[in-house]
């Protein structure tokens, strides 16, 4: 079945604790990216990949590491956690640029840093 | 970068009435527009786009309009259900995608 995927799904951790959000696809897609979801705001985006080793600053990077060495992964590393960061968390994944292709998302994860 | 702003952020209807919800976007080079709906507690999912050659784009219910003179975009809903519930989000798009801030459509029996 063709998804992406998101671990954890839900989490809980204390500010400053280093974190790392896993994301996979297994559709073979080149452009992938991380989104925040915050009451109010809509999804902004953090971080965007457009093939292996090829990373850029989304809308709110600030906080947030990003690496791409395998194309079916994209993992969101957060160095040291602050309560400003909690918000619930989106992959997504494309098979090419947006212009030219449908985004699909992961399940979610929802972060929760006291 | 790209700003979209999206109204109204709630809109409530009586089941079978029409809805409407209107976007405007600000950067020109935009030409992919996207709507997502997504339900409590799940991931956005799309429902409909079109893309700047097109100016709209009809699936059964829903329906996409794109002023690009205007930059202003629209989603239709008619013959509203009580499934159609959700928030909706519209982006827009070069490289990357920018959200709407959504609208809570609440469809009342």
């Amino acid at each position: 079945e063709a998804q992406v995927t998101q671990n954890p799904r839900y989490l809980i951790t204390v500010t400053g604790k280093k974190l790392t959000v896993t994301c996979s696809q297994n559709m073979n897609h080149e452009y992938m990216s991380w989104y925040r979801q915050d009451p109010g705001l809509g999804l902004r985006q953090i971080y965007y990949s457009m093939n292996v080793e090829v990373t850029d600053k989304g809308d709110v990077p600030e906080g947030y590491k990003v690496s791409r060495k395998e194309k079916r992964n994209f993992p969101l590393i957060l160095e040291s956690p602050s309560p400003n960061q909690t918000s619930l968390y989106f992959c997504a994944s494309s098979p090419r640029v947006l212009r030219e292709a449908t985004q699909y998302f992961g399940p979610g994860t929802r972060l929760l840093v006291l | 970068g790209e700003n979209v702003e999206q109204h109204p952020s709630t809109l409530s209807v009586q089941e079978g009435d029409s809805a409407v919800i209107k976007c405007t976007y600000s950067d020109s080079a935009s030409n992919y527009f996207p709507w997502y709906k997504q339900e409590l507690g799940k991931r956005p999912q799309l429902i409909i786009d079109i893309r700047s050659n097109v100016g709209e784009k009809k699936d059964q219910r829903i329906a996409v309009t794109l002023n690009k003179t205007a930059k202003h975009f629209s989603l239709h809903i008619t013959e509203t259900q009580p499934e159609d519930s959700a928030v909706y989000f519209c982006a827009a798009s070069g490289n990357n995608l920018f959200f709407g801030t959504g609208t809570r459509l609440t469809v009342i029996p």
